[in-house]
Formats: C-alpha cells, sequence, structure tokens
C-alpha cells in the first residue's frame, strides 16, 4: 500500500508564476519529510526537507509546507523558471527508512 | 568529491543471465538503498542496508540480490527469477542519524533485458 501519495501525475505553469505541488501521506508516524528534483536518466537530487516539527521551511524560491493534521505536504515554486520543469518526488521518513510519491512532471512554459 | 558512483550506467543482458550492477559511495554513509523506478511507479525499494554484513527486504526483494561486505559498497544482482527486470536502477545512501537525514542518490543504471 502506497503510504505517499503524488495524485497529480503532471502540472503545467507557466514562466514567472507559482507553481504548487502536492503530496499525502497516510503514517502519522513519518517525521521528516524531502523533495527530490529528478531529470531523466539521472538520479533525483535533493532539494529541501522539513521535520515534522515545523510547519513551514524556505529555501530561495522553494518553500515546503507541512499540514500534520492532514497528512498533506506541498512545494511552492516562486517564481517558476523553464529550468525547474522536472519530475518532483516528496518522500517521507521514519528512521532510516524513505517511502516515496509516485512523482508529479512540472512543466514551465516561457 | 564525495559521492554515489554507479555503473554502469547502460547494461544489457540477455534473458536467463545474472547481472550484477555496482554501488560505491566515499560519504561514509551507514545505510544504503536499493530503489527501481518504472514510468508511473515511483520508486519502489528493493533492498537497504544499514549497517556491514547487514540488509534487508524492500518491497520488490524477489529476483534480487545484495551483498554489504565493505561500507562503501553495495552491488546489486538482478537474478534470472527477476520476471521484468528491464528498469532504471538508482542506488542511494545516507547518514544514520536515526531522524531527519537526507538520501542521496547516484546517477542510476539503465538496464535493459534483450
Amino acid at each position: 500500500d502506497q503510504q505517499v501519495k503524488q495524485n497529480s501525475p503532471s502540472l503545467s505553469v507557466q514562466e514567472g508564476r507559482i507553481s504548487i505541488l502536492n503530496c499525502d501521506y497516510t503514517n502519522s508516524m513519518f517525521d521528516y519529510f524531502l523533495w527530490y528534483k529528478k531529470y531523466p536518466a539521472e538520479g533525483p537530487t535533493f532539494l529541501i526537507s522539513i521535520s515534522s516539527i515545523k510547519d513551514k521551511n524556505e529555501d530561495g524560491r522553494f518553500t515546503v509546507f507541512l499540514n500534520k493534521s492532514a497528512k498533506h505536504l506541498s512545494l511552492h515554486i516562486v517564481p517558476s523558471q523553464p529550468g525547474d520543469s522536472a519530475v518532483y518526488f516528496c518522500a517521507a521518513t521514519s528512521g532510516n527508512q524513505f517511502y516515496f510519491g509516485t512523482g508529479t512532471s512540472l512543466t514551465v512554459i516561457p | 568529491d564525495g559521492g554515489i558512483t554507479q555503473s554502469p550506467k547502460y547494461l544489457f543482458r540477455k534473458e536467463g543471465q545474472n547481472v550484477t550492477l555496482s554501488c560505491e559511495q566515499n560519504l561514509n554513509h551507514d545505510a544504503m538503498y536499493w530503489y527501481r523506478q518504472d514510468p508511473g511507479q515511483g520508486l519502489r525499494l528493493i533492498y537497504y542496508s544499514q549497517i556491514v554484513n547487514d540488509f534487508q527486504k524492500g518491497d520488490i526483494a524477489e529476483g534480487y540480490s545484495v551483498s554489504r561486505e565493505k561500507k562503501e559498497s553495495f552491488p546489486l544482482t538482478v537474478t534470472s527469477a527477476q520476471k521484468n527486470p528491464t528498469a532504471f536502477y538508482l542506488c542511494a545512501s545516507s547518514i544514520d542519524r536515526g531522524r531527519g537525514t537526507e538520501a542521496f542518490f547516484g546517477q542510476g543504471t539503465r538496464l535493459t533485458v534483450v
């Protein structure tokens, strides 16, 4: 059973606008959440993370929000750039095991 | 530079043959992982190891085997028992901090059965 879900397989956004990628999880024991960016035929690269004791973490254009009561995680990219076009995976951890969502393919249109 | 190296980048295998994918890291990480990526299915855990000489099955371990004789190395063997081995394989490692750690990935190996 998928413990981390990304229900939107794809998203298209105009350059300069906000991209919002969503992620839901089912396991309340997860204590750390991450977002990864992946280009075709390459390994995922770590983007940003958030601990379960926080509700927001910001790093430049990237902000991750955590709503523990809803078991929901989101990544905001502002402003979106064409180079942000990639597949984004959310992940959750409990101890040393990582659980990944199925990914959302983001296309930023120039 | 520290990092994770997977080799080869592309690998072709005949049906019925075993093949071994290499994964080496010089990050001094305790934990290492193997994932498989298929279109529309995200990353699925094959095996993971938290310490030398110990490893655990993930969600899709059938048809695969691993070893962890050295901290730096975690090779994955795709055996002839794996029914659908054509996929993109990713190796990762992380520091064992108990919580709040990131996984770092290699560049992947594309395995094709011909």
